[in-house]
């Protein structure tokens, strides 16, 4: 069992709005990654992070910003929420082994009105 | 661009047959492969792995199967139960330091008792 969690599980916000999406992880991986999905469509990396202050962007062009203060911890926040920011955000973590086994978090639903 | 795809966007069966999820990718560079498990609500959960030295790997129930030749990766699940009702989703990764996983359009998989 994945020791990551996410929160908020489920968040509706108005439009304009500054929200952090929170994401921390117990194993220890010094990777974590943030995916876009929309329900029931593939993954789409957003932003990843190899270590401590270490920041990517990912594949799919984002709004939002992230932070790596501490190995644990990876946030996501969005400055001004959109409508089109409606989606499920998953977080997940993987060694640095090369094996790239991604373990992931049980998701926040994000609706934008 | 390099892409991971299925082949069906949704597969049902019976409760007690073999069920099997396909998948094609492109990228000849990919030496590792994950299945990931998504039901609803949840995130995605891992499955099973598997090298590009290998051509098959078996776990509980469920076995992956590697064809390098024709680059196409198979799920097959034995006795099919209702609680496999779920996304399956394959992920391909290179291997090296610093490459992220790519993840591939779903198949919805339905079982009915």
């Amino acid at each position: 069992e994945a020791d990551i969690y996410q929160t908020p599980r489920y968040l509706v916000i108005g439009t304009g709005k500054k929200i952090t999406l929170e994401c921390s992880q117990t194993m220890g991986h010094d990777k974590m990654y943030w995916y876009q999905q929309d329900p029931g469509m593939e993954l789409h990396l957003i932003h990843y992070s190899y270590g401590v202050n270490s920041t990517e962007k990912g594949d799919l062009s984002s709004e939002s910003t992230v932070s790596r203060i501490r190995t644990e911890h990876f946030p996501l926040t969005l400055e001004s929420a959109r409508p089109s920011h409606t989606s499920q955000y998953l977080c997940a973590s993987s060694e640095s082994t090369g094996r790239e086994t991604q373990y992931f978090g049980p998701g926040t639903r994000l609706l934008v009105l | 661009g390099e892409s991971v795809g299925l082949h069906l966007p949704t597969l049902s069966v019976q409760e007690g047959d073999n069920s099997i999820i396909n998948c094609a990718y492109s990228n000849s560079a990919s030496d590792y492969f994950i299945w990931y498990k998504q039901e609803s609500g949840k995130g995605p959960q891992f499955i099973i792995d598997i090298r590009s030295n290998m051509d098959k790997r078996q776990g509980q129930r469920v076995t992956v199967l590697l064809n390098k030749t024709v680059k196409h990766l198979s799920l097959q699940i034995a006795a099919t139960q209702p609680g496999d009702s779920a996304v399956y989703f394959c992920a391909e990764n290179k291997g090296q330091a610093g490459t992220a996983l790519i993840f591939g359009k779903g198949t919805t998989l339905s079982v009915s008792s």
